[in-house]
Parts: structure tokens; C-alpha cells; sequence
């Protein structure tokens, strides 16, 4: 069971391009998100997604995009990125929206120059 | 003010040593969760509840539903314990709201 696997690790990225980090997990979790942690602040939530072909904005949306085609995979893209968006994002799972232990991926780092 | 608030924001102890971490918010919730973020970044989940009160090991977390209010314990701290604690808490319609996190040190 590999739980939540993200990658990349690790990115750097030049202001104006774009990126994908995926997210997929193996336990047939509904639910999906992204989060962002930046210094001095707790996780914020990017998107989420209830079930395949189900999704809606968290509180810092602006500048990501998401879609979840299937149960297993959500990844996030970066259309066009930005300095402020360097962070490091977090993709988590639960069984269900509401309740549940929550399955978090090891973390993506990315640096926008 | 932050709907999530965590105290102490740092902690240092020693070997042995007695932690509580304490979380209180500030809307209603379903549920709340204690994690785990270690110094490699990765972030496990420890505890969720939405009453009374749950162990797992050293770990203990409580919660008071009336008060806002919930703690998390260790016991007999040791340095692998050495990380960052966050509460989160579950506000319905599939959104999490997170404290900062409590950054542990415990010194052997």
C-alpha cells in the first residue's frame, strides 16, 4: 500500500511557466485536496474534490487548476506561475468528506523565480 | 484572530518530560485532528476525535466540546518526538481549517 504519493519532490520554476503536481493515492479515498504551508501560517486549502468528476475551490484558489478523472489521481496545475506561489503543497485524502483519518503525501517544494 | 489558535507556538523540553499542547477554536466543528509534521516535511495523522478522549501510546489528545478546547499530551518525551504538532479542525462541507503548529523540541 503506497498511501498518497506526490511528485515531485522538488521544483523550481521561472515566473510565467507552468507546471503539474500529481497526486495519486491506492486506498479508493472520495475525497481529495491541496494544500498550501507557507512560513508562519497553517495549511491552506487549495481545491478539493469530493469523488471523480467532482471539484471545487478552498480558500486560496486563484493562479491553480485541478480536475480528478478518475478516483485515484488529482493533480494540481500551475498555468502560469508566480513568485508568490512559492510554497510547499501538500495533497491529502479521506475515505469520506467529513469524517476519516486524513492521509497526507510527503510534500512538493517549489521555488518560482 | 485566527479561527484555529495553538500554544505554546515553540516548545523546548527535556528527556522525560510531561508536554501538553493546547489547540482552541473558534467555530463549530464535527471533528478535530492532532498531526504529526516531522523535520523531513512528511505529515502523519495522530488523532481525530469529536469527544472525550483517545491514546495511542505516550500520545493522549482531549477535547471539550463546550469549551473549544483540546490538548494534546505526550508522556515521558523522547528527542524522536522532536517535531511539529498541528491541530485541525473539521467545519463540515469538506473543509479543514489548521492551526500554525507547535514546534517541538524535546533535549536528551
Amino acid at each position: 500500500n503506497a498511501g498518497v504519493t506526490q511528485t515531485p519532490k522538488f521544483q523550481v520554476l521561472k515566473t510565467g511557466q507552468s507546471m503539474t503536481l500529481q497526486c495519486a493515492q491506492d486506498m479508493n479515498h472520495e475525497y481529495m485536496s491541496w494544500y498550501r504551508q507557507d512560513p508562519g501560517m497553517g495549511l491552506r486549502l487549495i481545491h478539493y474534490s469530493v469523488g471523480a468528476g467532482i471539484t471545487d475551490q478552498g480558500e486560496v484558489p486563484n493562479g491553480y487548476n485541478v480536475s480528478r478523472s478518475t478516483t485515484e489521481d488529482f493533480p494540481l496545475r500551475l498555468l502560469s506561475a508566480a513568485p508568490s506561489q512559492t510554497s510547499v503543497y501538500f495533497c491529502a485524502s479521506r475515505g469520506q468528506p467529513n469524517t476519516g483519518e486524513l492521509f497526507f503525501g510527503e510534500g512538493s517544494r517549489l521555488t518560482v523565480l | 484572530k485566527n479561527e484555529v489558535e495553538q500554544s505554546p507556538q515553540n516548545l523546548t523540553a527535556q528527556e522525560g518530560e510531561f508536554i501538553t499542547i493546547n489547540c482552541s477554536y473558534s467555530v463549530g466543528i464535527s471533528a478535530l485532528h492532532w498531526l504529526q509534521q516531522h523535520p523531513g516535511g512528511g505529515i502523519v495523522s495522530l488523532f481525530m476525535l469529536s469527544s472525550g478522549k483517545k491514546k495511542h501510546g505516550r500520545l493522549i489528545a482531549t477535547i471539550n466540546i463546550q469549551e473549544k478546547h483540546s490538548s494534546l499530551h505526550i508522556t515521558a518525551s523522547h528527542p524522536r518526538d522532536s517535531a511539529v504538532y498541528i491541530c485541525a479542525v473539521d467545519r463540515g462541507g469538506s473543509r479543514l481549517t489548521f492551526g500554525e503548529g507547535t514546534q517541538l523540541t524535546v533535549n536528551p
